[in-house]
């Protein structure tokens, strides 16, 4: 069974300029998080989205925002890039029913 | 609100120690808890979980017991070995009737074992 994918594996953006991420859940799973660990500031929730709808979002700034498409599969866009935005972007997935969360590799988002 | 914390690291062990790693949580109710493990360069793997008090988790060696009463899951393993070496997280998240809710993560404690 595939696990949760994620693309692309790096990128490096200036600041002020746009970025989406793309998570592929694992088969079956409906949930989809996203979640920044930047540097000296630990794993930080970003969203939650279910059934296509965002479900919660995390203490981050609305220029965060996603989406997540009928097949389950999401996008991170983060708009108006700032260094400290600089972090590993964790997609996780969730099927109904359980708790447990399965992680993508990530995608390491740089800001010169 | 919820919270975890865990032990500062780094933690540094020969091959074949005993491990601990320390996790202590904040929560209202019974939240479900969790270790993950990640190794460098990767994304983070579930290790194991427990989902009530006293419910022991397990997995490659690795044991971590629910205790409510000290709110605690501290991870174990009892012969550590190199190929362990990676930061692990300790997490927690809802209940069952909020199924769904967001990962609460502690801050990692990485682990280096030496041969």
């Amino acid at each position: 069974e595939a696990g949760v994918t994620q693309s692309p594996t790096h990128l490096i953006k200036t600041r002020g300029q746009q970025v989406t991420l793309r998570c592929s859940p694992i088969s079956g799973h409906t949930s989809v998080y996203w979640y920044q660990q930047a540097l000296g500031l630990g794993l930080q929730f970003l969203l939650w989205y279910d059934e296509g709808e965002e479900r919660n979002r995390g203490n981050f700034p609305p220029r965060f925002s996603g989406r997540q498409f009928p097949n389950y599969s999401s996008e991170l866009n983060v708009n108006a890039l700032e260094l400290e935005d600089s972090a590993l972007y964790l997609c996780a997935s969730r099927s109904r029913g359980h708790n447990e969360q399965f992680f993508g590799p990530g995608t390491r988002l740089t800001v010169l | 609100g919820n919270s975890v914390t865990q032990m500062e690291g780094p933690v540094t062990l020969s091959e074949e120690a005993f491990l601990t790693i320390n996790c202590t949580y904040t929560a209202t109710g019974y939240p479900s808890l969790f270790w993950y493990v990640q190794y460098p360069g990767e994304g983070l793997q579930l290790l194991l979980k427990a989902t009530k008090a006293d419910d022991k988790g397990s997995n490659k060696g690795f044991e971590a017991t629910y205790r409510k009463e000290t709110t605690s899951f501290h991870l174990e393993k009892g012969s550590v070995q190199v190929s362990d070496s990676a930061v692990y997280f300790c997490a927690l998240s809802g209940e069952r009737d909020q199924a769904g809710t967001a990962l609460i993560f502690g801050k990692g404690t990485t682990l280096s074992v030496s041969s």
